[in-house]
């Protein structure tokens, strides 16, 4: 069954604790990867796209990279404004399936 | 990024009236756009496929007579809420595709609340 999930579903982090976030997928024919955040009560902002297994790519204190099975963002030095809901999204087919996203919370 | 507009940002309406909620890609020409709804701290429900100058395609389970979509143009899409009921209440979310790398670009949405 094809399917896209998120893990941890949240993560407190202190200011500045690096941690990753990881998007799982099960899917035939990856036409590419894409990472959002959503802040609350607004649409989603788009962050990455990946199309291939080894790629990267960084903004900022974000770096998503992109393996054939999963796909993990890293954060490095996270501050407060970084808190928000982080998703991926799986383009497969005729397919776009978002993953239930993971809560982020940087405490300063 | 790409810029993808919604228009209104919040409506308030009575049961049994229509709302259109307007959608607009403003740096690039969208065959293709996308409606969402999302319910309070659950992720994106694709509702329907909105293609320019064709019927839009329906996600199973979502009423197309409920839910009218129009693609007129290439940078516009409407979806209008018929007889909205209290139930249809929810965040309306569109996005656009960019024809290039196919990386959906989202609007601000739509916070509908039918009373």
């Amino acid at each position: 069954e094809d399917q896209v999930t998120q893990s941890p579903e949240a993560l407190r982090l202190q200011e500045g604790e690096s941690s990753s976030l990881n998007c799982s997928y099960t899917v035939s024919g990856l036409r590419g990867l894409f990472w959002y955040r959503q802040d609350p009560g607004k649409g989603p902002e788009f962050l990455f796209t990946l199309y291939s297994a080894g790629e990267e790519k960084e903004k900022e204190r974000l770096k998503a990279t992109l393996t054939k099975k999963e796909s993990f963002l890293h954060i490095t030095a996270p501050k407060p404004e970084d808190s928000a809901t982080y998703l991926c999204a799986v383009h497969y087919g005729q397919n776009f399936v978002f993953g239930p996203g993971t809560r982020l919370s940087a405490l300063p | 990024g790409a810029v993808v507009s919604q228009h209104p940002s919040w409506v308030i309406c009575k049961s049994g009236t229509s709302v259109k909620i307007e959608c607009r890609s403003l740096d690039f020409q969208a065959t293709t756009m996308f409606w969402y709804r999302q319910f309070p701290k659950q992720s994106l429900m694709l509702m329907a496929t909105s293609n320019e100058g064709s019927k839009a395609t329906y996600e199973q389970g979502v009423e197309k007579d409920k839910f009218l979509i129009n693609h007129a143009s290439l940078t516009l899409s409407t979806l209008t809420v018929t007889s909205a009921h209290p139930e249809d209440s929810s965040f309306y979310i569109c996005s656009a595709r960019d024809p290039i790398g196919e990386t959906q670009y989202f609007g601000p949405g739509t916070r509908l609340l039918v009373l």
